[in-house]
């Protein structure tokens, strides 16, 4: 069974870049039948999807981000990372690593969530 | 960029039964959507509870079921429970991303 963990810094500086990671465990990046995917929640407020990868480098952003945006897959193939350049407090959010399922008889299921972490944009 | 509408909030009595629906402001939601439906409790994070329209996964209650119904997607709650009260999220696919829905506040009164 899949397991998530977020990581990064708690605060980021406005203009600055947010940097998170997110530790896999129990299964594959290197597996196709997964995404590794980022979404983001500001506090009291909906959930937002900020973009995925797929094992085979393939990367889709959010249109409202995606200027700002890159997600990567790290050496070791343990980790996934977001970066959010130019942040502002409107970036201030807990951010989740998500699992995005894919099974070839009925389709996609976004199944495995990390814990969530908080960021907060502030000088 | 799409806009996914649903219900703001919506009230069930304890046993009842509810509806809560998802719509594209592209048209009709179908299957190539794939809608996906999530609970979220206060302080957790979401959790899946129907994938792909209408399949549950292993953790999901039998009272919770998905559908496609009148060009959006639904999510049924049967024989409602306290627990069930929530904030309900859709997911859907579309123009190369995904696009949540602002959510339903499920109250159980």
């Amino acid at each position: 069974q899949v397991q998530l963990q977020e990581s990064g810094p708690g605060l980021v500086k406005p203009s600055q870049t947010l940097s998170l990671s997110c530790t896999v465990s129990g299964g594959s990046i290197g597996s196709g039948s997964y995404f590794w995917t980022w979404i983001r929640q500001p506090a009291g407020k909906g959930l937002e999807w900020i973009g995925r990868i797929h094992a085979s480098g393939s990367t889709n952003y959010n249109p409202s981000l995606k200027s700002r945006v890159s997600i990567s897959v790290g050496t070791s193939k343990t980790q996934f990372s977001l970066k959010l350049s130019s942040v502002t407090a409107a970036d201030t959010a807990v951010y989740y690593c998500v699992t995005q399922s894919y099974y070839s008889d009925s389709g996609h299921a976004f199944d495995v969530w990390g814990q969530g972490t908080v960021v907060a944009v502030s000088s | 960029q799409t806009v996914v509408t649903q219900e703001p909030s919506l009230t069930v009595s304890p046993g009842g039964t509810v509806t809560l629906t998802c719509a594209s402001s592209t048209g009709a939601v179908t299957s190539g959507y794939y809608p996906n439906w999530f609970q979220q409790k206060p302080g957790q994070a979401p959790r899946l509870l129907i994938y792909s329209a209408n399949n549950k996964h292993s953790w999901t209650p039998a009272r919770f079921s998905g559908s496609l119904l009148g060009g959006k997607a639904a999510l049924t709650l049967s024989g409602v429970q306290p627990e069930d009260e929530a904030e309900y999220y859709c997911l859907l696919y579309s123009g190369g991303g995904w696009v949540f829905g602002g959510g339903t506040k499920l109250t159980v009164l």
